[in-house]
């Protein structure tokens, strides 16, 4: 398995506040993508966090909306940019390692409120 | 658009088996996963299946009909601990090959009763 660990765990934010959240893994992964869930809801994808380079996103989702960083094979940030109730969700980052390529680790979450 | 329909809730007894299904209508299909949530959890990965039939892995089990665009999770002995959502999820695939990315499914929670 991999052990991922996202900061913060939970965070209540103001309105048009931006927040950044991290994702650490413990090993080298080949691929990071990041999800959000809203409480009692299905996962949809954000975008897959590419080394080095822009994020590729999913539709609805937007780079200024939703920054993201992956400057290692190990880590990653995702920015909730301009924020809004509606941003409210559980956000999670997951991983694909070399040697488990049919198989997504998920971290525990980031839960975000917004106010 | 892309789609995966599964029921919203099952309920089923301690020792019983349940069946949660799963149909998908994506644009591109490499194969079929199925993850568990508990409460306030990560997904955790439980199987896939990349060609049509049964895969087992102890007490579970998944199927996949790609000419059916269909699958199921099945769950044997059941215990307390499986109440839990279940999802299901397409890899996404193209001509040029498999993708990592998941579609999920809309989910189900199950609620084994003692």
């Amino acid at each position: 398995s991999a052990v991922i660990s996202q900061k913060p765990s939970r965070d209540i934010c103001q309105r048009g506040t931006s927040l950044t959240i991290q994702c650490q893994v413990d090993s080298q992964v080949t691929m990071m993508f990041w999800y959000r869930q809203q409480p009692g809801q299905s996962l949809t994808l954000i975008a897959t966090a590419n080394q080095g380079s822009e994020a590729t996103y999913e539709s609805g989702f937007v780079i200024d909306k939703f920054p993201i960083s992956r400057p290692n094979l190990t880590f990653s940030t995702l920015t909730v940019s301009n924020m809004s109730p509606e941003d409210s969700s559980i956000y999670l980052c997951s991983v694909v390692r070399r040697d488990s390529y049919n198989e997504q680790f998920f971290g525990p979450g980031t839960r975000l409120t917004v106010l | 658009g892309q789609s995966l329909e599964q029921p919203s809730e099952v309920t089923a007894v301690e020792g019983a088996i349940v069946q949660i299904n799963c149909t998908y209508q994506t644009s591109g299909f490499y194969g079929l996963s199925w993850y568990q949530q508990h409460d306030g959890g990560a997904p955790t990965f439980l199987s896939y299946n990349a060609l049509d039939g049964l895969e087992e892995t102890g007490r579970f089990s998944s199927f996949l009909s790609r000419s059916d665009s269909y699958g199921y999770l099945l769950l044997q002995e059941l215990q307390m601990k499986d109440s839990a959502s279940y999802f299901c999820a397409v890899r996404d695939g193209r001509a040029g090959g498999a993708t990592n990315k998941l579609i999920f499914g809309t989910g189900t929670l199950l609620a084994v009763q003692p």
